[in-house]
């Protein structure tokens, strides 16, 4: 049980660039969410979904796509990189919320930097 | 919306003492939950300690409790007989309870704690 995978975990990136940072999860969650951490700013949410085929936007989405074809991978896509989306980025996934309690399990995070 | 709010930047222990890490929260919902994490400076995101909004009882885990005060809308951390490992950013955060929004989570800015020797 690996938990929640991220790759990479560095990456730096010309203003520009596209690419994309994976995100995995064997729990069988079905709530996954992607969040950035910038310097004072705590984590803001990207993206989110639900569920395979369901994504929605979070506080902060613009400049990132997402999809989620599976239960297990919900990747997030930069389509045209800039300075501004330089950040530490957090994929983190949990069950429904059936009980008290729905924990975020938290991958490693990638951190990424556009020069 | 929600908001969390963490009031302390940076916080000193000396080893072996407790510590209180404040954390207040803005919130409409009746039912809500709480959430404490750690962040050592290797980056991850640890999880620590839950409360929901109807637990009758603050939450304890090991030398971790929350002091839940609901009229008051805190939940602040109090981390026991602390140790070097405990120097680390501490993150609340908050989910609603109810509806399509039970697993989003909001964070509040952190608090770097350092426990000296």
């Amino acid at each position: 049980n690996a938990g929640v995978t991220q790759t990479p975990k560095f990456q730096v990136l010309k203003t520009g660039q596209s690419m994309t940072l994976q995100c995995a999860q064997d729990m069988n969650h079905e709530y996954m969410s992607w969040y950035r951490q910038d310097p004072g700013m705590g984590l803001r949410l990207i993206h989110y979904s639900v569920g395979a085929g369901i994504t929605d936007q979070g506080e902060v989405p613009n400049g990132y796509n997402v999809s989620r074809s599976t239960t297990e991978d919900f990747p997030l896509r930069l389509l045209s990189a800039a300075p501004s989306q330089t950040s530490v980025y957090f994929c983190a996934s949990s069950r429904a919320r059936t009980q008290r309690n729905n924990e975020q399990f938290f991958g490693p995070g990638t951190r990424l930097t556009v020069l | 919306a929600q908001k969390i709010t963490q009031t302390q930047p940076g916080m000193f222990v000396q080893e072996k003492e407790a510590v209180t890490l404040d954390c207040t929260y803005d919130t409409s919902d009746q039912s809500y939950g709480l959430f404490w994490y750690k962040q050592p400076s290797s980056g991850e995101m640890i999880f620590l300690i839950y409360q929901g909004s109807y637990d009758e009882q603050n939450a304890t885990e090991g030398r971790y409790s929350l002091n839940f005060q609901k009229a008051r809308k805190s939940a602040n951390l109090v981390i026991s007989a602390s140790q070097l490992g405990d120097s680390a950013m501490y993150f609340c955060a908050m989910v609603r309870g109810s509806g399509g929004s039970n697993y989003k989570l909001t964070f509040g800015k952190g608090t770097l704690l350092t426990v000296n020797p």
